[in-house]
């Protein structure tokens, strides 16, 4: 079975701060991972994946992840919040072996950027 | 389509009655998914899409939802008898095929309201 966690429902952070959004999953295999971005009354948009290679990824509008594998984490970051990055984010994952065909999303992060 | 297009936006209905939702995904994604998203809650795995191949409809809550896919583009999400605790945003997905390390395109979703 796949699964994924985001242990923080809110995070709040000042604008111009470094932002952290947490993720961590749990596969039998080795894990496809995502990070989705949710503006109100939206669908989810892509921001990044990790799938091999460089454990640091980089993405959409200056967010990167890293991937850890003995933590089984791939927190989502950026360096300087804006407050246009207020919005809700989903990390998912999808076991590389598993015989699921979908990806399985986190229960969502509310970020708010504070001018 | 330039972007996974859904119908209606908005739909309100009365207990009981039947709701269909429409998805119209990317030209040539031939994986298709329907997930559902309830207020506070993370995205819930509906229904999958692969080609010409049986659907996965390990997701759908009841036999009250079903879903159909016509000639591997246009799909379905059909409501019947429609309860309170259908009340969410339906999301579909579009993908090009269901290698794990395809990201989705999400349409804007529907909102249901059953009153």
């Amino acid at each position: 079975a796949q699964s994924v966690a985001q242990p923080e429902d809110q995070v709040n952070v000042a604008e111009g701060n470094p932002l952290t959004v947490k993720c961590t999953y749990s596969v039998s295999g080795n894990p496809y991972l995502f990070w989705y971005v949710q503006y109100p009354n939206r669908g989810l948009q892509f921001l990044l994946k990790y799938i091999t290679g460089d454990n640091l990824v980089k993405g959409s509008y200056g967010f990167e992840a890293e991937f850890n594998k003995s933590q089984t984490s791939f927190h989502l970051k950026k360096p300087s919040a804006l407050v246009s990055d207020s919005a809700l984010y989903f990390c998912a994952v999808r076991d590389w072996g598993g015989s699921a065909r979908q990806l399985t999303f986190g229960s969502g992060t509310q970020l708010t950027v504070l001018p | 389509g330039a972007g996974v297009s859904q119908s209606p936006s908005n739909k309100v209905t009365e207990k009981g009655k039947d709701v269909e939702l429409r998805c119209d995904p990317i030209s040539g994604h031939t994986a298709l998914y329907w997930y559902r998203q309830s207020l506070g809650q993370g995205l819930e795995f509906l229904i999958y899409f692969q080609g010409n191949s049986a659907p996965d409809k390990s997701g759908l809550p009841s036999d009250r939802f079903s879903a159909e896919r016509t000639g591997g583009s246009v799909s379905t999400l059909t409501i019947q008898r429609t309860q309170q605790e259908d009340s969410a945003v339906y999301l579909c997905a579009s993908s090009l095929g269901d290698r794990g390390n395809y990201g989705y395109t999400f349409g804007s979703g529907t909102r249901l309201t059953v009153v």
